[in-house]
């Protein structure tokens, strides 16, 4: 299995342009989560699905933010407008059925920076 | 509430050395922990996981950690070191009422010197 999937690996833009950024989990996985890790914060969920509709978005830091996971398949995390603060790497992970407290496997992750 | 306390920001540590990392949760209910690995510029993955049962638990690349109820610790451990195990470690820790969310402490950056 080629493991989860992101792209871009590093995204360089500009205050005030939209962002979005591409996550393919493990085929079979019920579970998608999408993480932001900052040097300030360290690794924080900002929202996860199960079976494609999303559980819990408690972590998104304001309505800038939005994910969609229109097919098991695929999930994109879109930030417009983004915002300098915005800068970090952010992380897509996904799960079995039924292990999604169990283990987590994660992709490479997108480097995300806001001049 | 669930979080998670990791005591040491960076450790150095001369190769062939032993290592421990210390992590501390909180948690009013039954827990599952966890430790993963990050290596530069990659994803988490999973080390080890404890979920019920023994309390020392056996991991990949000869890393092994302890749950201690009393202390509310699991503490990872490694008899020998190597240089490739440089690397940022992440404790973590879910229980039965936070359904699917992992909570992640602030990660221990391991260097090993040669």
């Amino acid at each position: 299995d080629a493991g989860v999937i992101q792209s871009p690996r590093h995204e360089v833009t500009e205050m005030g342009q939209e962002v979005t950024l591409r996550c393919k989990p493990i085929s079979g996985h019920d579970y998608l989560f999408w993480y932001r890790q900052t040097m300030m914060r360290g690794l924080e969920l900002l929202i996860y699905f199960n079976n494609n509709v999303p559980i819990d978005d408690s972590g998104m830091p304001e309505d800038r933010f939005s994910a969609k996971m229109p097919n098991a398949s695929f999930s994109t995390l879109k930030i417009q407008p983004s915002e300098p603060r915005d800068s970090a790497v952010y992380f897509c992970a996904s799960s079995p059925r039924g292990q999604g407290r169990y283990e987590q496997f994660f992709g490479p992750g997108t480097r995300l920076t806001v001049l | 509430a669930q979080s998670v306390t990791q005591l040491d920001s960076q450790v150095p540590v001369f190769e062939e050395a032993p290592v421990e990392l210390r992590c501390n949760y909180s948690s009013s209910v039954s827990v599952y922990l966890f430790w993963y690995v990050q290596y530069p510029n990659q994803g988490l993955q999973l080390l080890l996981k404890y979920l019920s049962g023994s309390t020392l638990v056996k991991g990949i690349n000869g890393f092994e950690a302890e749950f201690n109820k009393s202390q509310t610790s699991f503490h990872l451990r490694k008899p020998s070191v190597h240089i490739s195990d440089t690397a940022e470690y992440f404790c973590a820790v879910s229980d039965q009422a936070s359904y699917d969310k992992v909570i992640f402490g602030p990660g221990t950056s391991l260097s090993v010197i040669p």
